[in-house]
Order: C-alpha cells, then structure tokens, then sequence
C-alpha cells in the first residue's frame, strides 16, 4: 500500500539551515509536494517536484528527490523563527488522491 | 478573496446531534476534497468530488455525508455525531482530479465533540 513516513521533530537554531526528510512507498508517485502547517491554521503549499527531477530551488528551499531510494528532502537555508511549523511531506500515487506524512514539526530557537 | 473558505472556523456539539461544515472555493477548481486530521496531525483523506460527481470514498462511516450542489462548493454532514469525530476537517480543491494537480487548502474547520 502506500505509505509516506517523516521524522516527527526538529530543532534548529535560527540562521542555521534545516532538513525535513520523508520516504514513501508508490514508485509510481509523479508528484511529490511539501506543505507547511503554521500553528491553528491551514495547510500552505511550499513546493513540489516532479518525479523526473532530482532538485528544485525556490528561494530558500531546496527539494531532493532520490527515487531510487524514494527518499525526499527539503533544506530550508538561513532558517528563521517564522519558519516554526509542521511540515508535511505529500505524494500523488497511482490512486488519485494525495498520502500525508505525519507531520515534521520543526521548531526554530531564536 | 479567499481562495478556499470554510464555516464554521470552530464548532463545538454534543454527543448524537448532526452538523454540518460547509466549503466553497473560487479558483474555477473542478476537483474538491474533505480531509480529516486527527489529535496527532495525522492527515487523512475523506472525500473527493469531481465536477459533483464522488470520485474518492475512503473507508469512512455512512453518518459522514458529503453533498456537492455545484463545483464550486462541497459540504459535509455529519449524523449523530461521536467522541472521535473531534477532528480538524480540511476541504481542499484542485484543478483536476487525477491526483497530479496542486491542492489548496482552506482554513480547517475544528470540530470538538462534548
């Protein structure tokens, strides 16, 4: 079935660059997404990646994407106290619907 | 000029009585969605409809009851409501149905049963 695990916390020190990690299961996922989720508010999308690309960068986010391993990553640089969230890494398999990780909950120190 | 717009923000009920949570989008999106993320921020899909017509059905029980009088909104009913439906219930849209299209999600709708 399809699965998508997270690593549920991290801590960072503000200036210092974070990386979310997230694995899942469907090989034929063709897009895989990072969603942010700031305390008592909705789910914005960040970015996403296209099965056929290894990277993308957008401004202080960068996507790594090793589908042999079907290992996703995202590195925010210079990481600041706003960045403080849950991340949710997200695939779009073969079954039309999006599989949520659990949740990384990144806590920036000041 | 939301994008995606839920009601209510919050509600709160007892045991056993029906509500319902309403959703509407503006961004032109065939596809529409109710997912439900638990105490744990679990995330998990409920529903989706696809130019009202359901597409997606998960394992969810019959008192859960989606209803989509045009493409544009998407509403969830909810009969005799239980303890473990205290959830927050997200509804989401995107252009098309096929899974690959960007989901825009509305604020989230807190729902505590009593």
């Amino acid at each position: 079935g399809e699965d998508v695990e997270q690593s549920l916390f991290l801590s960072v020190r503000e200036g210092d660059s974070s990386v979310i990690n997230c694995t899942y299961t469907d090989s034929s996922s063709t897009y895989l997404y990072w969603y942010k989720q700031e305390p008592g508010a909705g789910l914005q999308l960040l970015t996403y990646i296209f099965s056929n690309m290894d990277m993308k960068q957008d401004q202080r986010l960068t996507v790594l994407l090793n589908k042999k391993d079907k290992h996703l990553s995202l590195r925010i640089a210079d990481t600041q106290t706003g960045d403080s969230a849950i991340y949710f890494c997200a695939e779009s398999g073969s079954s039309y619907k999006l599989i949520f990780g659990s949740g990384t909950r990144l806590l920036v120190r000041p | 000029d939301t994008a995606v717009s839920q009601t209510p923000k919050y509600l709160v009920t007892q045991m056993g009585n029906d509500k319902s949570i309403k959703c509407e989008q503006n961004l032109g999106h065939d596809t529409m969605y109710w997912y439900k993320q638990d105490s744990k921020k679990f995330l998990k899909i409920m529903f989706s409809y696809n130019n009202k017509e359901l597409i997606i059905n998960e394992t969810v029980p019959n008192r859960f009851s989606p209803k989509s009088p045009d493409k544009a909104h998407l509403n969830l009913h909810i009969n005799s409501l239980e303890l473990g439906d205290s959830a927050v219930y997200f509804c989401a849209s995107s252009q098309q149905s096929s899974g690959r299209e960007t989901q825009y999600f509305g604020p989230g709708t807190r729902l505590l049963v009593l």
